[in-house]
């Protein structure tokens, strides 16, 4: 199984001031036959049901506010909210659908300073 | 709108069996394959099952492989999961969830609200 790991497992930022959560993968989720790396990101808050952010390691999904962007390839993936905002206070996951099982990071918990 | 409502929540006993429903509006649910989640008292998600779109094909966790059933009726636009053999680390919120793809599947683009599954004596 790919195992999925996440840095740090908290973050408390300031509004207005970027945030920035690591998510590292036991080992490649990158297929070179079509050149995409299968990593999402998702966002769940309180009482919800988690919500996609970024599929394909750094293609934001409709109505996702471009202060959400994603980065990284291989074994190494990166999301960044480069200006937080109150309502982004979540946890947020990576996941790899490279294959199955599909595994998850254990999460980050994003709160303001 | 895309809609995935589930059934209530329940409480079993260890060894004993459960089925959870899932009814999809708002897109063409046999263009989709389709996925359980379940997310446990810590906020750890774990990936339960996944069928493609005519069900012609299913895989599954090994936590739960030989005890759980993942199913679908397209005629009906529901999802199943038959849980058999219930012990108390399968306690769960437990999500269906739309995959972005027929097949191969994607990654999971809408969620459901859950069903809480409570395994306890």
């Amino acid at each position: 199984d790919i195992v999925m790991t996440q840095s740090p497992d908290s973050l408390a930022v300031s509004l207005g001031e970027r945030a920035t959560i690591n998510c590292k993968s036991s080992q490649s989720v990158f297929y070179s036959s079509n050149n995409k790396n299968y990593l999402a990101w998702y966002q769940q808050k309180p009482g919800q049901p988690p919500k996609v952010l970024i599929s394909w390691a750094s293609t934001r999904e409709s109505g996702v506010p471009d202060r959400f962007s994603g980065s990284g390839s291989g074994t190494d993936f990166t999301l960044t909210i480069s200006s937080l905002q109150a309502e982004d206070v979540a946890v947020y996951y990576c996941q790899h659908y490279y294959s199955t099982p599909r595994t998850f990071g254990q999460g980050t918990k994003v709160e303001i300073k | 709108e895309m809609q995935l409502v589930q059934s209530g929540g329940v409480v079993v006993q260890p060894g004993g069996s459960l089925r959870l429903s899932c009814e999809a509006s708002g897109f063409n649910f046999e263009d989709h394959a389709m996925h359980w989640v379940r997310q446990g008292p810590g906020r750890r998600l774990e990936w339960v099952a996944l069928i493609r779109w005519d069900g012609g094909e299913t895989f599954y966790a090994d936590s739960v492989e030989g005890r759980f059933t993942i199913s679908r009726d397209n005629s009906k636009s529901s999802l199943y999961l038959q849980m058999n053999s219930l012990r108390t680390d399968d306690t769960a919120l437990y999500y269906c969830v739309k995959d972005k793809n027929s097949w191969p599947a994607e990654y999971f683009h809408h969620w459901g609200q859950g069903t809480l599954v409570t395994v306890s004596s």
